[in-house]
């Protein structure tokens, strides 16, 4: 079975550009949360939602960061424009509604703004 | 808001060893997860705990949720290489913000063939 799809896995932009990430969830999963993983802050949660909603996204840090959940088997996480400190490792994770501990990590998209 | 405190931050050990490792919050929660991310992956859910007290083993794994709700506990018995990585524990309030996961910082264990 495949598990929580992400891409692309590396990006490598340059400051002021929009840099979208994408995000395919376990088929019957219906919740969906995006984390950012950094040295210094280690993992938070940006943003999490159930039945394709927004239920939290307090962990999102500016304005110029978006996401979308327009159907159950994609989201996307947008950053517009991108400035040096976004760079790090954002991971996408889904789970069943319920059993919300049982979160499946995708590999992560690696993203280093220049 | 919630901090979770994980220590130690890293460990050197040698093959064979037992490891113990652990977390303290805060605050009370009332699931405490442990996970273990490998170079180049997501982290991968080892344990789940949801009673205070309880004591939950996976193979070489054991994992306590303390009896205050404030901390839980991760020990490795018989350590081998491919033990290696970096181990998080995490707490959730599950009936609150439902999802919501508080992660600590990472333990990174280095395992010495």
């Amino acid at each position: 079975d495949a598990g929580v799809i992400q891409s692309p896995r590396h990006e490598v932009t340059e400051m002021g550009q929009e840099v979208t990430l994408r995000c395919k969830p376990i088929s019957g999963h219906n919740s969906l949360f995006w984390y950012r993983q950094t040295m210094m802050r280690g993992l938070e949660l940006l943003i999490y939602f159930n039945n394709n909603v927004p239920i939290d996204d307090s962990g999102m840090p500016e304005d110029r960061f978006s996401a979308k959940m327009p159907n159950a088997s994609f989201s996307t996480l947008k950053i517009q424009p991108s400035e040096p400190r976004d760079s790090a490792v954002y991971f996408c994770a889904s789970s069943i509604s319920g059993t919300t501990h049982t979160q499946y990590f995708g590999p992560g998209t690696r993203l280093t703004v220049l | 808001g919630q901090q979770l405190n994980q220590s130690p931050q890293s460990m050197f050990i040698q093959e064979g060893e037992d490891v113990s490792m652990n977390c303290t919050s805060s605050s009370i929660f009332n699931t405490w997860l442990w996970y273990k991310q490998d170079p180049g992956e997501g982290p991968v859910l080892l344990i789940a705990l949801y009673k205070a007290g309880e004591l939950t083993s996976n193979g070489r794994l054991t994992a306590q949720f303390g009896t205050t709700r404030k901390d839980s506990f991760l020990n490795i018995s018989a350590s081998i290489p491919s033990d290696v990585g970096i181990y998080f524990c995490a707490g959730q309030l599950r009936n609150f913000g439902a999802g919501k996961s508080t992660f600590g910082d990472g333990t990174t264990l280095t395992v010495k063939p």
